[in-house]
């Protein structure tokens, strides 16, 4: 099945440490997300990418940054992870072609920094 | 800005319908979504519906759109356990090169008792 995978699933880490989060797709999908899920504050943007050559920052970008290395990998990097980035991650796709552009999400990435 | 509202907790008994009501605050919204979040997992794409229509059917699922009132309800009939989720009410608006910005709610929790 076409599927949107993120690894690790679950990490714990301690302030001040590099940490990236990844992404992989095999739905063929042109466009890639990634966003933040905290209790009762919905989800956030944090970056998206429309194509490999095209990376844009989102509501929340401060503290991030992204690599989109092909068409179907976009990764998450906190290059000095601070306690209030703990949160649930998610990876997300959309295809420019698809009528309504519906996001289609990964599984989550849940982030501890201590 | 774009503000989507829903209400935090909803509690039913199984075999009774369920209705999640979700409002929206801006007009040029293009498409809105339902999405289902189970514990541990990701967002799963439920059902979408363009903002020109005003009632979208899948099966067990009704979701009606009141643009005047920027109103959006999800009905999910014959509510059974498996239904016990958060759901996550979105809207999809123009927003600048290209992107259409996707702002979501904070969920609400239903409770199927059985």
């Amino acid at each position: 099945d076409a599927d949107v995978t993120q690894t690790p699933r679950n990490r714990i880490t301690k302030t001040g440490k590099r940490i990236m989060l990844e992404c992989s797709q095999t739905k063929g999908h042109d466009r890639m997300y990634w966003y933040r899920q905290d209790p009762g504050l919905g989800l956030q943007l944090i970056y998206y990418s429309f194509d490999v050559k095209d990376i844009n920052k989102g509501e929340i970008s401060d503290g991030y940054s992204v690599s989109r290395q092909a068409q179907a990998k976009f990764s998450l990097s906190l290059e000095s992870a601070i306690p209030n980035q703990t949160a649930l991650y998610f990876c997300a796709t959309s295809d420019r072609g698809l009528a309504g552009g519906p996001l289609f999400f990964g599984p989550g990435t849940r982030l501890t920094v201590l | 800005g774009e503000d989507v509202e829903q209400s935090l907790f909803l509690s039913v008994r199984e075999g009774d319908s369920s209705v999640i009501n979700c409002t929206y605050t801006d007009s040029s919204s293009t498409y809105l979504y339902w999405y289902k979040q189970e514990p541990g997992a990701g967002l799963q794409l439920l059902t979408y519906i363009f903002s020109n229509m005003d009632m979208k059917q899948d099966q067990r699922l009704t979701v009606l759109l009141n643009k005047k009132d920027k109103h959006l309800s999800l009905r999910i009939a014959d509510t059974q356990t498996g239904d016990s989720a958060i759901y996550f009410c979105a809207e999809r608006t123009p927003g600048s090169g290209g992107y259409q910005k996707v702002t979501f709610g904070t969920g609400t929790k239903l409770q199927v008792i059985p």
